[in-house]
């Protein structure tokens, strides 16, 4: 079974600063995926930035980056010139990479709050 | 539709009740999960369907949990016999094939158990 873990309850950031908040997960699979979500208080959760396994670079949209290091198990989120919109709960999640119809596994969430 | 709608947006039920939450999916979609969210939590899976098939219902925390989908479009999620503990957003997602293509979420239904 796949855990992911999320170490950072609450952030805060001040408006057009760089916050980086962190993730950890375990697995025994090599073929993964791994999502940062977006939830604002409307509940929909909304896809932030996404990365596959298999590659080494870092995913990167726009003022979203990741640092993904695979032998630590360890897929930080890096969001510079922070927004009052980024203002969310963010969650890390785990997707198996094989067989269809597998689910999500989401850490507790970070919930972040920029300030003016 | 232009994304995955659920209703209601807010339950409010009687300890015993039952309840009944729709998730219409994206059209075409062939995938289709629930989750559920419980206050301060990150959602936490409970059951799939690919059509009309249910292929996964392993997240399902008793048997009072019944979902289907029986023309591979909408689901229904049923609660019988609702419960204190039952109280949590349901999420519902759906994906084009769900062989890891991206998952798309509706707003969810807040169900409050009293």
């Amino acid at each position: 079974a796949q855990t992911v873990t999320q170490s950072q309850p609450e952030m805060s950031v001040q408006e057009a600063e760089t916050v980086t908040l962190s993730c950890t997960y375990d697995t025994s699979e090599s073929n993964y995926y791994l999502f940062w979500y977006k939830q604002p208080p409307s509940r929909q959760m909304i896809l932030v930035i996404r990365q596959e396994a298999y590659k080494q670079q870092n995913a990167t949209e726009n003022r979203f980056s990741v640092n993904f290091q695979k032998a630590a198990k360890s897929f930080s989120l890096k969001i510079s010139d922070s927004q009052l919109g980024d203002t969310a709960m963010y969650f890390c999640a785990f997707l198996r990479g094989r067989g269809s119809g597998s689910r999500l596994t989401f850490g507790e969430g970070t919930q972040l709050t920029v300030n003016p | 539709g232009a994304g995955v709608s659920q209703s209601p947006r807010y339950k409010v039920a009687k300890r015993g009740q039952d309840v009944a939450l729709r998730c219409d999916p994206i059209s075409g979609h062939v995938s289709l999960f629930w989750y559920q969210q419980a206050l301060g939590q990150g959602p936490e899976f409970l059951t799939y369907f690919q059509n009309e098939a249910q292929l996964d219902k392993s997240g399902l925390p008793s048997d009072r949990f019944f979902a289907e989908r029986p023309e591979g479009s909408v689901s229904t999620l049923k609660i019988q016999r609702t419960q204190q503990e039952d109280s949590a957003v349901y999420l519902c997602a759906s994906s084009l094939t769900g062989m890891n293509t991206e998952a798309f979420f509706g707003q969810g239904t807040r169900l409050t158990v009293v």
